[in-house]
């Protein structure tokens, strides 16, 4: 079993939709959750991050954490093509070792 | 505020022949650091991580090393090259906090083996 998995996509959505990304972990000691964007080419860039149960909100975004079902979740309203990108989920599970652990992606493609 | 800045942030080498990329931080002290390596279409493999100066653990046997000689530089080295090796070469940076590790990504190095 993979320690973070996500759908690889592509997710299609329109423009003006809500996109909604998903992501399950695996050790269940995991305290800190991140979302990155990466754009084809470049680096990936942080965008959420979340360490309680619920939601967190950011503008366009809104993260979503369960610890007891072990996923989280993001948000994207009012989708833009340059919302276009692939959406890593990463999980701090490091119990004290300095490992975050990503996930393989999620590509979003938002159609005009 | 912090900045990391990674290069050369592209290269095509031979087979065969050595790497070096090297990657600096600024803003920040004893920071943690990593490379990471992602082929194409693939997820991001952790390669190397450092906690301080010249302590560095590995996370994947393979033809490349990593060396810290400075508290903000990190250097991904190769003796000889394989086909393999070619990806997308990610330095980051780390603070452990209260909550945890966020990490944060330099520009990346284009890699191609030929």
């Amino acid at each position: 079993q993979k320690e973070v998995e996500q759908n690889s996509g592509p997710l299609s959505v329109p423009e003006g939709a809500i996109a909604s990304l998903n992501c399950t972990y695996s050790d269940r000691v995991s305290q800190s959750f991140f979302w990155y964007r990466q754009y084809s080419g470049k680096s990936p860039e942080l965008i959420m991050s979340i360490y309680s149960n619920g939601d967190k909100e950011d503008g366009r975004f809104t993260a979503q954490l369960n610890k007891a079902s072990q996923y989280v979740s993001l948000l994207i309203r009012d989708s833009q093509p340059s919302d276009s990108a692939t959406y890593l989920c990463a999980v701090d599970n490091s119990g004290g070792y300095q490992k975050v652990t990503f996930g393989t992606g999620t590509k979003l493609q938002v159609i005009p | 505020s912090q900045t990391i800045h990674q290069w050369p942030a592209t290269l095509v080498q031979p087979v065969g022949s050595p790497l070096s990329l090297e990657c600096t931080v600024e803003g920040t002290s004893n920071p943690n650091l990593y490379w990471y390596r992602q082929a194409a279409g693939r997820g991001l493999q952790l390669l190397f991580y450092s906690v301080g100066i010249g302590q560095i653990s590995s996370e994947v046997p393979q033809n490349l090393s990593a060396s810290r000689p400075q508290d903000r530089q990190f250097i991904l080295s190769s003796k000889k090259l394989l086909l393999s090796d070619s990806g997308f070469y990610l330095c980051a940076w780390s603070v452990q906090g209260a909550r945890g590790n966020t990490i944060y990504f330099g520009e990346g190095s284009w890699l191609t083996v030929v």
